[in-house]
């Protein structure tokens, strides 16, 4: 089984659907994190997360909002999805030391008509 | 705010060595990683730089000057598989943010 899985894997909704995407985790990590892959544009960093009690805006964070359940569960949800939030999103976990490793889940692919 | 670049292309012959090359801005700079992402798959972590100078592991070999703040990833004795996308990203605001470059496509050809 993956250490971080990450549901749906593909996801086809319409415009002004509200849409999460979960990611739950067994490698015991506190560092949670998601981001949004679009071509050319490398992964960029949507919200973060260090613990339960703590969430930060990356460098992209309009139109979405997480929520950190547990330990190891970290969601992502587009309250009103719109087409130009069609992309490939991954989750990723580290530990709290400065490895510089991150391990992804294998991708939710969203497409907003 | 924190940017990164890297050339978005490169293409050598197998058996070549090939380097990419990544500068970086950021504050509270903690170090520099390199990952991996072959097509439809996730990154995987390559090598990770704290320190200045270069890291080797196995074919792969990466390098940081901090005062520069510049990188590079090594690969030697290219091979078919290593035709994917390399990034390079940084730990930023000590440690608390991590980001990633554009990307680099790898291409190698027989």
């Amino acid at each position: 089984d993956a250490d971080v899985t990450q549901t749906p894997r593909n996801r086809i909704t319409k415009t002004g659907k509200r849409i999460m995407l979960e990611c739950s985790q067994t490698k015991g990590h506190d560092r949670m994190y998601w981001y949004r892959q679009d071509p050319g544009l490398g992964l960029r960093l949507i919200y973060y997360s260090f613990d339960v009690k703590d969430i930060n805006k990356g460098e992209i964070s309009d139109g979405y909002s997480v929520s950190r359940q547990a330990q190891a569960k970290f969601s992502l949800s587009l309250e009103s999805a719109i087409p130009n939030q069609t992309a490939l999103y991954f989750c990723a976990t580290r530990t709290g030391e400065n490895t510089g490793e991150l391990f992804f889940g294998e991708g939710s692919r969203l497409t907003v008509l | 705010g924190q940017s990164l670049e890297q050339p978005s292309e490169v293409t050598a012959v197998e058996g070549a060595i090939v380097q990419i090359n990544c500068t970086y801005q950021t504050s509270g700079f903690y170090g520099l990683s390199w990952y991996q992402q072959h097509d439809g798959g996730a990154p995987t972590f390559l090598s990770y730089n704290a320190l200045d100078g270069l890291e080797e592991t196995g074919r792969f070999s990466s390098f940081l000057s901090r005062s520069d703040s510049y990188g590079y990833l090594l690969l030697q004795e290219l091979q078919m598989k290593d035709s994917a996308s390399y990034f390079c990203a940084v730990d930023d605001n000590y440690g608390q943010n991590f980001v990633f470059g554009p990307g680099t496509r790898l291409s190698v050809l027989p």
